[in-house]
C-alpha cells in the first residue's frame, strides 16, 4: 500500500469558521508533510512533522495549526482563514526525514475555498 | 536563500524524439534533490531522489544525473511518448524544500 488518504476532497468554509484537514497513511512512514499549492504553481513546504514531532515550521500563520496524533495520521487545523488562504492543501508522507533523502509519496488534496 | 532554477519553462517536442531539461541550484548546502512529475489536477508523483555527486538513476524511458559541484540536475526522456506530457518539478532541501517552477512538457503526435 503506498497510497496517501486525504479528507475531504473539497471544503468551503467561511472566515470564521473552524475546520480540520485529514491524511492518513500506512506505509509506517515517519515523516509527514502539509503543503499549500496555489493554481499552476508549485507546492510550498508549510509544515514537517517527523516521528510526531514538529521539525520545521516554515513560518505559517497561527491561523494554520498541525497536529500529529499518532505515526499515521496527520491533521491540519483551520481557524479565521482569509479568502487568500484558498488553495489545494497536499499532503506527502516519507520513510524519514533525513535531509529529505527519502521519495515523497503525495496525497490528491484538499481544493480549500475561503468565502 | 535556496533558488531553485528550471530550463526551459516549457518544451515542445515531438512523439519519439528524445529531450532533457535541468535543474540548477547553488552547489553549497545540498542536501538532497528530487525529481517529481506533475500533471494538472493531480498531486506531484516521485520520480527520482538523488544524493550524491554523480548519481544515475533510471525508471524505464526517464533518467536523470545530478552534479552537485557545478550546481545541476538533468531529466532525460528517450523516445517521448503522449503520456510524458506533464510538468516536471525538481526540489531541494537544504534548511528548507524548495521546489523549482518546473518545466511543462508537450509531446507532439
Amino acid at each position: 500500500d503506498t497510497e496517501v488518504t486525504q479528507t475531504p476532497k473539497h471544503l468551503v468554509m467561511g472566515m470564521t469558521n473552524k475546520k480540520s484537514l485529514k491524511c492518513e497513511q500506512h506505509m509506517g512512514h515517519r515523516a509527514m508533510y502539509w503543503y499549500k499549492q496555489k493554481a499552476k504553481k508549485p507546492p510550498e513546504l508549510m509544515f514537517v512533522y517527523s516521528y510526531e514531532k514538529l521539525s520545521i515550521n516554515e513560518s505559517v500563520p497561527s491561523r494554520f495549526s498541525p497536529e500529529c496524533p499518532n505515526s499515521s495520521l496527520l491533521n491540519l487545523h483551520l481557524h479565521a482563514l482569509q479568502p487568500e488562504d484558498s488553495a489545494l492543501y497536499l499532503c506527502a508522507s516519507s520513510q524519514g526525514d533525513t535531509q529529505m533523502s527519502y521519495t515523497q509519496y503525495f496525497g490528491p488534496g484538499t481544493r480549500l475555498t475561503v468565502l | 536563500i535556496l533558488n531553485v532554477e528550471q530550463s526551459p519553462q516549457s518544451l515542445h517536442v515531438q512523439e519519439g524524439d528524445s529531450t532533457n531539461f535541468t535543474c540548477s541550484f547553488p552547489s553549497s548546502n545540498f542536501y538532497a534533490l528530487h525529481w517529481y512529475r506533475w500533471e494538472t489536477a493531480k498531486s506531484p508523483e516521485a520520480l527520482f531522489v538523488m544524493t550524491l555527486n554523480g548519481d544515475e538513476k533510471k525508471k524505464g524511458r526517464i533518467s536523470a544525473t545530478l552534479n552537485t559541484k557545478e550546481g545541476y540536475s538533468y531529466l532525460y526522456i528517450k523516445g517521448s511518448q503522449p503520456e510524458d506530457s506533464a510538468t516536471y518539478l525538481c526540489a531541494l532541501r537544504d534548511d528548507k524544500i524548495i521546489f523549482g517552477k518546473g518545466t511543462r512538457l508537450h509531446i507532439l503526435p
